[in-house]
This record gives structure tokens, C-alpha cells and sequence, in this order.
């Protein structure tokens, strides 16, 4: 079946400019989560999504970023008034939280967000 | 604090050898422990999932083994080839919370 798909795979934007970024988790993942890689450093939590549960917003760097999940299925990362570092790849993870799951996450390819 | 470190950051090697790549954790209260691949412009792919109870998993020329009571990981890579060159990333999941605390990666060069 299909992965996670993530959209625009690129995207460059001034400063001062938001941006939205798409995910499309697994069809039947309950789960949803958002992360950060800046050049050269680990992955970052951002946000995660849990079925129809208040998210976990305790990764959010700032209240210019936000996402939310309609239907349980696409989510939306936006960034208001982009700064530059927050340049770095958005990437966007998925897992069924069933018993014999495991809750392995499975990803996307990611955004490449560049603000000039 | 749950810290997730590997090394060594980067490694080259001959087409051909058998490797390991390290990484240790600090808190062994972990549910279960993963290694992916990156590749260049790429996602992440899950190698091999590790749970708390399990004490290694293998996949092919992938094994990996979990000592959690000294907090530490293996990937061992039998036959490396050159389609192995991939930045290699372990990550934990916690007891307590759900979301993977990330080693820094072995960037893997091997060389044909």
C-alpha cells in the first residue's frame, strides 16, 4: 500500500512569510507525528496526534507554529512569520498503535523548507 | 533526560567487511528502540524495531541487539556494500511517553 507522502517536497520562502506543509499518513494510522531536522543535528518532536485525543504540542519551538489533523487523516504543519532557522527538513511519521504493532513509525520523505 | 548517542559519527570502509555501528541510551526505561536509514533528499526507513523485552532482531545482513540494562545498541552489517552508504539513525521510544528520542547518525560511506 501506499506510504506517507508529504507535500511540496521543496519549498523556499522569505522571511517574515508562512508556510503550510502537508502530510498524508498511512491509511488506518492513528498516530501522527512531526519532526524537525536542522543541518547536521538529530531529529526534533514537533507534535503528535493520537486519534481523536488532544495533540501533544510539547515539541513546538514557538506559538508561530501550529498543525492540526482533519478526519483523523491530513495534517498540516503551519509556520507563521518564518525565521530563518527554521530552515530544515519537516518530516512527518505515522503508526498503528495496535498491540502487535510495535508503534513502529513509519515516515516521509519529508519538506525541505529554506527561508531566505 | 533520555539521551540517545552514536558512534562514531561517520565511517568508511571497504566494500566487502562486516561493521558495527554503536548507540547508547542513558535511561534503560525505554518500550522499544529502532534503526532507520536516511538516504541523501530522502525519508527515513525502519531497518529493524527492537522491543524492550527482545534482545536482538535481524533482517537479512542487518542484526541488531539491544543490552538494555548498560543502555546500548548494535547494528551489525554483514557484507557491506556500496547501496549500504546511508546515514544510519537509532532512536528510543520512552515507557512514559510516545514520541522517539533521536541519536545524531553514523554517516556510512562504503567504498566499492
Amino acid at each position: 500500500g501506499a506510504g506517507v507522502s508529504q507535500s511540496p517536497s521543496n519549498k523556499v520562502t522569505e522571511k517574515g512569510k508562512d508556510v503550510e506543509l502537508r502530510c498524508d499518513p498511512i491509511s488506518g494510522h492513528t498516530a501522527l507525528y512531526w519532526y524537525r531536522q536542522s543541518l547536521g543535528q538529530g531529529l526534533e518532536f514537533l507534535i503528535y496526534f493520537q486519534g481523536n485525543s488532544a495533540p501533544d504540542k510539547s515539541g513546538l519551538p514557538s506559538d508561530r507554529f501550529s498543525a492540526e489533523r482533519t478526519g483523523g487523516s491530513v495534517s498540516t504543519l503551519t509556520i507563521q512569520r518564518t525565521q530563518q532557522e527554521d530552515s530544515a527538513v519537516y518530516l512527518c511519521a505515522s503508526s498503528s498503535q495496535g498491540a502487535s504493532s510495535y508503534n513502529e513509525q513509519f515516515f516521509g520523505p519529508g519538506t525541505r523548507l529554506t527561508v531566505l | 533526560k533520555q539521551e540517545v548517542t552514536q558512534i562514531p559519527a561517520a565511517l568508511s570502509v571497504p566494500e566487502g567487511e562486516n561493521l558495527v555501528l554503536n548507540c547508547s541510551f542513558t535511561d534503560s526505561a525505554i518500550y522499544n528502540l529502532q534503526w532507520f536509514r536516511q538516504d541523501p533528499g530522502k525519508g527515513l526507513t525502519s531497518l529493524l524495531l527492537i522491543q524492550s523485552s527482545q534482545r536482538e532482531q535481524t533482517s537479512g545482513r542487518l542484526n541488531a541487539s539491544l543490552d538494555k540494562s548498560s543502555g546500548r545498541s548494535t547494528l551489525y552489517i554483514a557484507a557491506s556494500q556500496p547501496g549500504d552508504s546511508a546515514t544510519y539513525l537509532c532512536a528510543v521510544k520512552l515507557d512514559s511517553n510516545y514520541q522517539l528520542i533521536w541519536g545524531a547518525g553514523t554517516k556510512l560511506i562504503i567504498k566499492p
